[in-house]
C-alpha cells in the first residue's frame, strides 16, 4: 500500500525567506507525485505534479520540487516567500490508472512580515 | 469556464437526517472522487468513479453512498448510518484518459451536523 508522511505539522517562515516542505513517501514502482495547496475553507489547488523525466519540476507561484527515488522524497521549494503563500500544503502519492491519490496530512505554513 | 462546482457551500443536517451533497464538473473527465477532510488530517477516500455507471469504496464508505448516472456528476449521500459525519468534503475529477490521472479539486462543502 502506498503512504505519505509529511513531517513537519505547522512551519513559521519570515517573508522572503526561503522554504523547503518535506515530503517522503512509499511506494513499490514508480510513482506519480503531487503539491497541492489549500487556503483555508477552499479547495486544493494543484501546484505542480511529477511522472517522470527530469527530477526537478517547476510549478506555478514560483514552486518547484525535486524527485529523489534513493531518498523516496519529493521536497517542495520556494526561494523567496511571499505573505500571500501562507496555507497549508498536501503531498499526494498516485498509482496511476485513474485510482485515487493517497495525501499526506499536510503543513501549514505561517508567514511572519 | 471549465471546472468543478460544489453545491451547497455549507450544509446543515439534523440527527437521523440524509443528506447529498451535490458535484458537477464540464471538464469531460472519466474519473471522479469524493474525500473527507477533518481538521489536522490529510485527505480520506470515501468512494470513486472512474466511468459511468461504475464506482467503487474508499478507505472510509461506510455512512456514505453514491451514484454515477452522468458523467458530469457525481453525487454524494451522507446517510444517517454515518456517525460523525461533520467535516469538509471535496469532490474532484481527473484527466486520466491523458495517462496523467492529475486530479482537480471543486471548492467542497462543510457539513454540520446540529
Amino acid at each position: 500500500a502506498q503512504s505519505v508522511t509529511q513531517p513537519d505539522i505547522h512551519i513559521t517562515v519570515s517573508e522572503g525567506a526561503s522554504l523547503e516542505l518535506r515530503c517522503n513517501y512509499s511506494y513499490g514502482a514508480t510513482p506519480y507525485l503531487f503539491w497541492y495547496v489549500q487556503s483555508p475553507g477552499q479547495g486544493l489547488q494543484l501546484l505542480l505534479k511529477y511522472f517522470s523525466g527530469d527530477t526537478l519540476v517547476q510549478g506555478i507561484k514560483g514552486f518547484e520540487a525535486e524527485f529523489k527515488r534513493s531518498q523516496s522524497s519529493f521536497n517542495l521549494r520556494k526561494p523567496s516567500v511571499h505573505w500571500s503563500d501562507a496555507a497549508e500544503y498536501f503531498c499526494a502519492v498516485g498509482a496511476g490508472g485513474r485510482r485515487a491519490l493517497t495525501f499526506g496530512s499536510g503543513t501549514r505554513l505561517q508567514v511572519q512580515p | 469556464d471549465g471546472g468543478i462546482t460544489q453545491s451547497p457551500k455549507y450544509l446543515f443536517r439534523k440527527e437521523g437526517q440524509n443528506v447529498t451533497l451535490s458535484c458537477e464538473q464540464n471538464l469531460n473527465h472519466d474519473a471522479m472522487y469524493w474525500y473527507r477532510q477533518d481538521p489536522g488530517q490529510g485527505l480520506r477516500l470515501i468512494y470513486y468513479s472512474q466511468i459511468v455507471n461504475d464506482f467503487q469504496k474508499g478507505d472510509i464508505a461506510e455512512g456514505y453512498s453514491v451514484s454515477r448516472e452522468k458523467k458530469e456528476s457525481f453525487p454524494l449521500t451522507v446517510t444517517s448510518a454515518q456517525k460523525n459525519p461533520t467535516a469538509f468534503y471535496l469532490c474532484a475529477s481527473s484527466d486520466a484518459g491523458q495517462g496523467t490521472d492529475t486530479q482537480y479539486f471543486g471548492p467542497g462543502t462543510r457539513l454540520t451536523v446540529l
